[in-house]
């Protein structure tokens, strides 16, 4: 089957470095999607990883090993409004668009 | 990358009534999804809305429940039919770009039904 495995929940302090982590298994492997999700509102778009290592983008960064099956997004000096949902989802064949998403991180940061 | 608008923002309605949800993309794309998020859990995919021919449903979900059109490459419908109070949900379209790349959530269309 295809299964994605994420933390429910993670807390972090206001400044810090914290590492959310993302292992899967699925029959194909076609890219890995980082997604935020505040409360109440819609998912938006954050990283694509397709090959092994390290994409930085501001104060986010994502990681993959595909032969590990394993990816992490890390966000560095961290401030109230990261606090959301982090959803990792795969892409599992190129021949369509479909997503398997997990069931997302809920990062609670304290001041 | 793309702008999307879903009416309504949000209904309540009533059990055995149906609600149309539209999704409008301000340019073309390939693909367009529909999506169910029940509260505090992750996104569940429905169907796959196909230009010009029938949309392509999950496990789970069936075209009598959730009917679907795409009649042009920019705009498609979700129909909530006969509806009972598990059909409570977030309901959010997606679109995938020429690039390939990433997906687009449109704001998501908060369904409660009683």
């Amino acid at each position: 089957g295809q299964n994605i495995d994420q933390p429910t929940e993670m807390t972090a302090t206001e400044g810090a470095i914290v590492q959310i982590n993302c292992t899967y298994q699925t029959s194909g492997f076609n890219g890995l999607f980082w997604y935020q999700q505040h409360a109440g509102e819609a998912p938006t778009f954050l990283s694509y990883n397709v090959l092994d290592g390290l994409e930085e983008k501001g104060r986010f960064s994502s990681f993959l090993s595909r032969s590990k099956g394993y990816s992490y997004l890390l966000l560095k000096e961290l401030q109230m409004k990261d606090s959301a949902s982090y959803l990792c989802a795969v892409s599992p064949s190129d021949s369509n668009y479909q997503l398997i998403w997990g069931a997302g991180t809920k990062l609670i940061i304290k001041p | 990358s793309a702008v999307i608008s879903q009416k309504p923002s949000r209904d309540i309605c009533q059990r055995g009534t149906s609600l149309t949800i539209q999704c409008q993309v301000d340019s073309q794309v390939t693909m367009m999804f529909w999506y169910r998020q029940q509260p505090g859990q992750s996104l569940t995919l429905i169907a796959t809305a196909n230009q010009g021919s029938e949309a392509t449903y999950e496990s789970g979900f069936v075209i009598d429940k959730f009917p679907i059109s795409r009649p042009n490459l920019t705009f498609s419908t979700l129909t909530v039919s006969n509806m009972s109070p598990e059909d409570s949900s977030i309901y959010l379209c997606s679109v995938e770009t020429l690039a390939g790349d990433e997906q687009f959530f449109g704001p998501g269309t908060r369904l409660t039904v009683l």
